[in-house]
């Protein structure tokens, strides 16, 4: 089993939609990061939140560290959204070196 | 541009060559990843510097595999020997001790 994991695998939407993905992870962590990644590999840290809630534009991610669960949220969803989204963690195990653990991302299609 | 770049985006090689693939991270960021990403899965973690110093290696980092980072600021990464099971994405981020990870574009390598 990974240590992240997320879901759906692949979501797909219509425009304007609101969206949510789901992120559970089994291990201890110091903060959690949300990536998005666009074809062609470039990766983009959208938020890294370690308590409560963040919003950013049309973006808001949670956390609840009691149920080692996030999500993320896409309101009026866009085409301009499609893209895989990863949720990472920061490990307590990790030590000093603060590696991220990654899911295996959500492929999100946005039909107009 | 002050993010983090890599190069080069794409690489094509024949199994066998050595590759060399390199990542300027921002630059006041004494911490630098190398991670490995192959087709529908997340990333994984390969190496860790801070500063100049290579702190852990993954054991997905066989003896063929290489990094520096000679002076702290850019790092290398050398694949020797190259085989067809080394065809990923080779992404670098760089960030602050507890801060926010950034992400080169990444390198794309081919071993045909």
């Amino acid at each position: 089993k990974n240590e992240v994991e997320q879901s759906p695998q692949n979501l797909t939407a219509q425009e304007g939609e609101f969206i949510t993905i789901n992120c559970s992870y089994s291990v201890g962590i110091s903060a959690l990061h949300w990536l998005q990644q666009h074809p062609g590999g470039g990766i983009v840290s959208l938020f890294m939140l370690s308590s409560g809630k963040k919003k950013h534009g049309r973006l808001i991610a949670t956390i609840n560290i009691q149920e080692k669960h996030s999500s993320l949220h896409i309101t009026a969803s866009h085409p301009r959204d499609s893209a895989v989204y990863i949720c990472a963690v920061r490990s307590h195990y990790g030590g000093a070196t603060n590696k991220l653990i990654f899911g295996t991302g959500t492929l999100l299609a946005v039909q107009p | 541009d002050t993010g983090v770049s890599q190069n080069p985006r794409h690489k094509i090689t024949k199994r066998g060559q050595n590759v060399t693939f390199r990542c300027d991270p921002i630059s006041e960021h004494n911490r630098l990843y190398w991670y490995r990403q192959t087709l529908g899965q997340g990333p994984e973690f390969l190496t860790y510097f801070q500063n100049e110093a290579q702190l852990e290696k993954s054991r997905l980092l066989s003896d063929r595999f290489s990094a520096e980072r000679p002076k702290g600021s850019f790092s290398t990464l050398e694949i020797q020997r190259t085989e067809q099971g080394d065809s990923a994405m080779y992404l670098c981020a760089s960030s602050q001790p507890t801060g926010q990870a950034f992400f080169g574009q990444g390198t794309r390598l081919t071993v045909v």
